[in-house]
């Protein structure tokens, strides 16, 4: 147990829907990233919040928005959901902007998202 | 993009050692070399890492050639549990940036009884 939760841990819902994923984050951990896996693009990273504020954007579509929230929990906001979105989600955590060499990520387990 | 080459696949019998090599012949002097593992769909779990030096912790040890161009992760007593895909990571030292993670494909070891 990685001290990080996510919740709902499945998620079935239809194309042109909205749905948000949750994350709490390891007790004391800042940092907050978002992945997504899915079977063709394999693990890619989304976004990082640090302490309430984004600090790092990759691959992430104008469709998915996220914030983190004054007590670190962070939403991730799915929107008008294609097919292709079907994926692993993942949230991972970190202690602080990584100031070091030692701040790995902690991962969750997951939400598992379906879009038919 | 990625900046590891792994093997696609490796077996190894169970109680003996797993050598997993990565290449990271582009690697620079700031950067550090990580290793997760993902077990089936489950999030991915931090192993180990190291700049230059070899490390060794209570999961794996990290040997890394002395041009930094490769390294070896060494699973000592490879049990059933360690069957998951690891991957190799290279990542600069985030001072004050962020500190993403870029996922190759990584590794399929499966361990064999």
């Amino acid at each position: 147990d990685s001290g990080v939760t996510q919740t709902p841990k499945h998620l079935i819902t239809a194309t042109g829907q909205r749905v948000t994923l949750r994350c709490s984050p390891r007790s004391g951990d800042l940092s907050v990233y978002w992945y997504q896996q899915s079977l063709d693009q394999g693990l890619q990273f989304l976004i990082q919040y640090y302490n309430g504020e984004e600090r790092a954007k990759g691959n992430i579509l104008e469709r998915f928005s996220a914030q983190q929230f004054p007590d670190l929990h962070s939403e991730l906001n799915l929107s008008s959901l294609e097919l292709g979105d079907s994926a692993l989600y993942f949230c991972a955590s970190s202690v602080n902007l990584g100031r070091g060499p030692n701040n790995e990520q902690f991962f969750g387990p997951g939400t598992r998202l379906t879009v038919l | 993009d990625a900046k590891t080459t792994q093997p696609p696949s490796m077996d190894c019998a169970e109680g003996r050692a797993a050598n997993l090599p990565c290449n990271h012949s582009t690697i620079s002097g700031n950067e550090y070399v990580y290793w997760y593992r993902q077990i089936h769909s489950q999030g991915p779990q931090y192993i180990i890492h190291g700049l230059k030096n070899n490390e060794t912790n209570e999961m794996a040890s990290l040997i890394i050639t002395e041009d930094r161009k490769s390294s070896t992760l060494i699973l000592p007593h490879a049990t059933l549990r360690d069957t998951a895909v690891y991957y190799c990571i290279v990542s600069p030292i985030p001072w004050g940036g962020s500190e993403k993670l870029v996922f190759g494909k990584g590794t399929k070891l499966t361990v064999n009884p």
